[in-house]
């Protein structure tokens, strides 16, 4: 079956300018976790939604990250003026439990902010 | 504070050798620990998990010792082969709901030698 899809999977942003991330997880997951990997480390989570219910947003690093799931399926995140900071993998993971065991990971969406 | 402290950073072994990766943690509310493995340009994908009530759990070729008291537990890949070349992340995740998220490790980058 299909897994946990994300688009774009690049997307160079000038300093400044705004993105948007997809991520399109498994049919009828539940769960859905965004997290942000540097080049050589491991997955920092971001944010948590439990169908359309943003529970934790406790990882998401400045008023500039906002992400919704406003029919409890597709997810969005999106940065604002992004910084040279921002440039990352961002992972979405998806769930069919709440209580995010067994999260399947998307590919990414590779980010470079020039 | 890294919660989660994995080691060795980088490890090599021959084919048909048995690599262990190892982690250590200190938050005792942790109650779930997964494994995922990570190829260049992919999403990390789950290996094998295991919960604290168990000491040992395999799956195919690899297996979780997990040592409660110590707070520490370990990978071990039998009969390696090239093609487990990858990066291994350990994680853990806190009981009572996971709107924490996943918390990982940094991360072994393994070269299986034919």
């Amino acid at each position: 079956g299909a897994g946990v899809s994300q688009s774009p999977r690049y997307k160079v942003a000038k300093r400044g300018q705004d993105v948007a991330l997809r991520c399109d997880p498994i049919s009828g997951h539940v769960s859905l976790f965004w997290y942000q990997q540097a080049l050589g480390q491991g997955p920092e989570f971001l944010t948590y939604f439990q169908n359309e219910a943003q529970l934790d947003k406790s990882g998401l690093p400045s008023d500039r990250f906002f992400a919704e799931r406003p029919e409890g399926s597709v997810s969005t995140l999106k940065i604002q003026r992004t910084q040279q900071e921002d440039s990352a993998v961002y992972l979405c993971a998806s769930s069919p439990r709440i209580l995010g065991e067994t999260q399947y990971f998307g590919p990414g969406t590779r980010l470079l902010v020039l | 504070q890294q919660q989660v402290k994995q080691s060795p950073q980088s490890l090599i072994v021959q084919k048909g050798g048995i690599p262990i990766i190892n982690c250590a943690y200190e938050n005792t509310a942790f109650d779930y620990f997964p494994w995922y493995q990570q190829f260049p340009g992919k999403g990390p994908a789950l290996l094998i998990a295991i919960r604290p009530d168990v000491s040992e759990k395999k799956e195919g070729r690899f297996t979780i010792s997990f040592n409660k008291s110590a707070k520490q537990f370990s990978l071990h890949i039998m009969d390696s082969q090239p093609g487990d070349s990858a990066t291994y992340f350990c994680a853990a995740l806190s009981g009572g709901g996971g709107a924490d998220g996943l918390t990982f490790g940094k991360g072994t980058h393994l070269i299986i030698q034919p």
